[in-house]
């Protein structure tokens, strides 16, 4: 199994409203990453897992709050959105988050905030 | 600082290659990668070079690293329609941590 799925596919949330994303991979992969891509644009890295601790946070604002259960999970906790934050949100997952390691990434949910 | 560009539009009739290039600023990162990605969808790792290498090919793709002048390249020989994406060139930061650092991506358009 090489697959890293995401759940929902699309979102449409108020700017008032809680949800979270959810991403999951099976590879045994011990890095989990979070990116957000806007449209025409690259993907930007928000957030870095590696071996359930939070090693990485790009200076994203607090209505952006990661979770890593285990290893096989990651959320992405989403409370007061603004209308900008919408946009198509990747989680990736590698081996171990080392230098070198290669990603792999999941189909996105495309977030829509109101 | 770290910096990835390429060029944003290529179009190529159907059979014949395609070339995409990417240049990149850290002359310390250790690997380079090609993704895919279709409208909509996430991103298909397509493939990768360490940056000890030259030239690196897998059936339909070759990719060639220049690290002296710091210029990597995609060749697609036999282009398809399914071809048609977009392609982001990526570099592994160095500095112990797994970052990559993408350019702007070419959308690559084959044509009949």
């Amino acid at each position: 199994d090489t697959e890293v799925t995401q759940t929902p596919k699309h979102l449409v949330m108020g700017m008032t409203n809680k949800k979270s994303l959810k991403c999951e991979q099976h590879m045994g992969h011990r890095a989990m990453y979070w990116y957000k891509q806007k449209a025409k644009k690259p993907p930007e890295l928000m957030f870095v897992y590696s071996y359930e601790k939070l090693s990485i946070n790009e200076s994203v604002p607090s209505r952006f709050s990661p979770e890593c259960p285990n290893s096989s999970l990651l959320n992405l906790h989403l409370h007061a959105l603004q209308p900008e934050d919408s946009a198509l949100y990747l989680c990736a997952s590698s081996h171990n988050g080392l230098e070198g390691d290669t990603q792999y990434f999941g189909p996105g949910t495309r977030l829509t905030v109101l | 600082g770290e910096d990835v560009e390429q060029s944003l539009f290529l179009s190529v009739r159907e059979g014949d290659s395609s070339v995409i290039n990417c240049t990149y600023t850290d002359s310390s990162s250790t690997y380079l990668y090609w993704y895919k990605q279709e409208p909509g969808a996430g991103l298909q790792l397509l493939t990768y070079i360490f940056s000890n290498m030259d030239m690196k090919q897998d059936q339909r793709l070759t990719v060639l690293l220049n690290k002296k002048d710091k210029h990597l390249s995609l060749r697609i020989a036999d282009t398809q329609t399914g071809d048609s994406a977009i392609y982001f060139c990526a570099e592994g930061t160095s500095g112990g941590y797994n970052k990559l650092i993408f350019g702007a991506g070419t959308r690559l358009a084959v044509h009949p």
